[in-house]
C-alpha cells in the first residue's frame, strides 16, 4: 500500500460545478497537507495549506482534513476552465519532505 | 514563498549523453531538493542538496547517475548521465520555507 493514494483522473465537469478532489493516506505522523495545482508544462504551485483536522476556506477552495479517518479533500466551488490543471496532495510529518499523490487530472469545460 | 528558475526547460537529448540542469532561487536556502515526475506518477525525491557536503540520494538513485552540485546557498545543478529513454521524465527543482514546498518550473526531458 502506499502511503498516499489519489485517484489520477481524469475528471471531467462542467463550468460551475463544485469540485471534490480527495487522498487518503496510511502514515499517522503526516502533520502538514498541502494542495498543489500543476498546470501542463509547469511546475507545481503551492494552493492550499493545512496543519489541523477540519476545514479551511481560501476564496473558492476549502481545504478539509480527517485525520481520524486519514482523509483529505480539496473542494473547488463554481469551478472555472481555468481551474482545469493537475491536483496534488501532499503531505509531511515535519521533515521538510512531503510525500506526494500522483495528482488527480481535473477538466473543466464550457 | 520562493522564486525558482531552471533550465533549460526542456531538452531533447540523445541516448548515452549528459545533460545538466541549473536550479537559481531567489534567496538564500539550507535544502534544495531535485525531484523526478514520470507521466501519471507521483513526484519521486531523487536526493536533497546541502551546500558544502555531498548530496543525499533515495533509494534507487546514485551519484554516479545523478550527480548534483550545490556551490552555493542559492544554485544547484543536476546531472543526468549516459542517458536512456527511462530516463525520459521531467525534473523539478525544489526548496522548503517552514513546511512549505515550492518548485521551479521543471525540465522537461525527452531521451531518443
Amino acid at each position: 500500500q502506499k502511503e498516499v493514494e489519489q485517484d489520477p483522473g481524469p475528471l471531467s465537469v462542467p463550468e460551475g460545478a463544485i469540485v471534490s478532489l480527495n487522498c487518503t493516506y496510511s502514515n499517522s505522523a503526516f502533520q502538514y497537507f498541502m494542495w498543489y495545482r500543476q498546470y501542463s508544462r509547469k511546475g507545481p504551485e503551492l494552493l492550499m495549506y493545512t496543519y489541523s483536522s477540519g476545514n479551511k476556506e481560501d476564496g473558492r477552495f476549502t481545504a478539509q482534513v480527517d485525520k481520524s479517518s486519514k482523509y483529505i479533500s480539496l473542494f473547488i466551488r463554481d469551478s472555472q476552465p481555468s481551474d482545469s490543471a493537475t491536483y496534488l496532495c501532499a503531505m509531511s510529518g515535519g521533515s521538510y519532505i512531503p510525500t506526494f499523490g500522483r495528482g488527480t487530472s481535473l477538466i473543466v469545460h464550457p | 514563498s520562493a522564486v525558482i528558475s531552471q533550465k533549460p526547460s526542456r531538452d531533447i537529448c540523445q541516448r548515452g549523453t549528459s545533460l545538466t540542469i541549473q536550479c537559481q532561487v531567489d534567496s538564500q536556502v539550507t535544502m534544495m531538493f531535485w525531484y523526478r515526475q514520470q507521466p501519471g506518477q507521483s513526484l519521486t525525491l531523487i536526493a536533497t542538496a546541502n551546500q558544502g557536503s555531498e548530496a543525499t540520494y533515495e533509494s534507487g538513485f546514485v551519484i554516479d547517475k545523478f550527480p548534483i552540485s550545490r556551490p552555493n546557498l542559492t544554485f544547484s545543478t543536476l546531472t543526468v548521465s549516459n542517458m536512456s529513454p527511462e530516463d525520459s521524465s521531467i525534473y523539478l527543482c525544489s526548496v522548503s520555507r517552514g513546511d512549505e514546498a515550492f518548485f521551479g518550473q521543471g525540465t522537461r526531458l525527452t531521451v531518443v
